[in-house]
């Protein structure tokens, strides 16, 4: 079972941030808290991933609280595009399987 | 630099059927892992190989689906007879040695069995 609750759908205007939270309140110290979004009929997107740092990249910033039981993916500029799937997943770095559970469908209004 | 390949993209066919899926991992990513995706749903998690090892098929219903990374580098996924239920999207990812980082997905081959 995946270890991550996350709210089934949100909306977001076009050009506004959208943040997207996730709960994960068992996560264990070497679990790591990853991002992944999926646009319709195609594979799943790798977007962040972060271990208790605050992370960012060129599609989102990642905000993990100190004591590491929720987080939030920000999109700063949402788009048409990025509607999609959004998949919290928390997982070791070793040997361990991405599980997926059923996401949030963000869907960015124009 | 290519991504994961996957083929077919798409594959219908008749219940009973056998069925092949092949993948093509990032080149130097040892480790390849299959997933299926009913509608609406997330992953979930088929087999993982680490280099030509299957070190996780505990989810692979092992009566009909079977799998193989022979030279550790591209895999097969197959079902053997087919059945209605299979209808999905077959995923196939990849990452570097030992499971480290993140995985990279392909694009999935849509499976229809009529």
């Amino acid at each position: 079972d995946a270890k991550t609750t996350q709210p089934p759908s949100m909306d977001c205007a076009e050009g506004r941030a959208a943040n997207l939270p996730c709960n994960h309140s068992t996560i264990s110290g070497n679990e790591y808290v990853y991002w992944y979004r999926q646009i319709h009929s195609q594979g799943p997107q790798y977007i962040i991933h972060g271990l208790k740092n605050n992370e960012t990249n060129e599609m989102a910033s990642l905000i993990i609280t100190e004591d590491r039981k929720s987080s939030t993916l920000i999109l700063p500029h949402a788009t048409l595009r990025d509607t999609a799937v959004y998949y919290c997943i928390v997982r070791a770095d070793y040997g361990q399987n991405f599980v997926f559970g059923p996401g949030t469908r963000l869907s960015v209004l124009p | 630099e290519a991504g994961v390949v996957q083929s077919p993209r798409y594959k219908i066919i008749e219940k009973k059927q056998p069925v092949a899926f092949w993948c093509n991992p990032i080149s130097g990513h040892n480790t390849l892992y299959w997933y299926l995706q009913n509608l609406g749903q997330g992953p979930e998690l088929l087999i993982r190989y680490e280099n030509e090892e299957a070190v996780d098929d505990s989810q692979l219903p092992k009566d009909r689906f079977s799998a193989e990374r022979l030279k550790g580098v591209d895999s097969t996924l197959k079902i053997q007879p087919a059945e209605l239920g299979d209808s999905a999207v077959y995923l196939c990812a990849s990452s570097l040695e030992s499971g480290q980082g993140e995985a990279f997905f392909g694009q999935g081959t849509r499976l229809t069995v009529v």
